[in-house]
């Protein structure tokens, strides 16, 4: 099935780093997610996007859907031990389709 | 409000068993989806339920099946049983109100069902 090319596939960064990823698509999408997973835990929806262009914030997080609707992309300021986990992308596509399109997940590790 | 809700956390059966995996969801929602998740793979969708009707399905062979009740809650099936089932199995909810635009609901996750096979 379709997927969502998403990257880095792995970070590891210093405590106090700034932290950016992406996500792309070969089609045109009309919604964006973001969702971070814990170690034994479910993913957690972190930020939504439902307009081309729109920049969206929560806390240190900021996400942006992309001007052409094939891309996303998620910024984290200041990390901290505990923004460690896999940060997925999924979409749903501009067709006439209701399944959620996923990346394959972006693995975030902070060192203190 | 209670989020979402899957039984049992962790199983372990053998091969050639077969196994029942439950799901409620958060109140009000009436869509319930199902993936299954793999270390490299991802999320794979397996199937949607929506008014006790399945409404979109995944690329998984028919040993993998599921049902949707009438106060929405959903099992899943998984007959059969093979090592390569050996997964974390998530449940997801949404709305799924024809009154919203369905293509554009998140959907909420519980903390899923961890099957191991021996």
């Amino acid at each position: 099935g379709q997927q969502l090319n998403q990257s880095p596939q792995s970070m590891f960064i210093q405590e106090g780093e700034d932290v950016s990823m992406n996500c792309t698509s070969s089609s045109i999408f009309n919604t964006w997610l973001w969702y971070k997973q814990e170690p034994g835990e479910g993913p957690v929806l972190l930020i939504a996007l439902y307009k081309a262009g729109e920049l969206t914030s929560n806390g240190r997080l900021t996400a942006q859907f992309g001007i052409t609707r094939k891309d996303s992309f998620l910024n984290i300021s200041a990390s901290i031990p505990s923004d460690v986990g896999i940060y997925f992308c999924a979409g749903y596509n501009a067709g006439n389709n209701r399944k959620l399109i996923w990346g394959l997940g972006t693995s975030l590790a902070v060192n203190p | 409000k209670a989020g979402v809700t899957q039984t049992p956390r962790y199983l372990i059966k053998t091969r050639g068993q077969q196994v029942t995996l439950s799901c409620s969801p958060i109140s009000g929602h009436r869509s319930v989806s199902w993936y299954q998740q793999t270390p490299g793979q991802g999320l794979q969708f397996l199937f949607e339920y929506f008014s006790e009707t399945q409404r979109n399905k995944g690329n998984f062979p028919g040993r993998f099946s599921g049902r949707q009740f009438s106060n929405s809650r959903s099992e899943m099936n998984v007959s059969t049983l093979e090592l390569g089932d050996s997964a974390l199995y998530l449940c997801a909810s949404s709305l799924g109100s024809r009154s919203h635009n369905q293509y554009q609901e998140p959907q909420h996750f519980g903390d899923g069902t961890r099957l191991s096979i021996l």
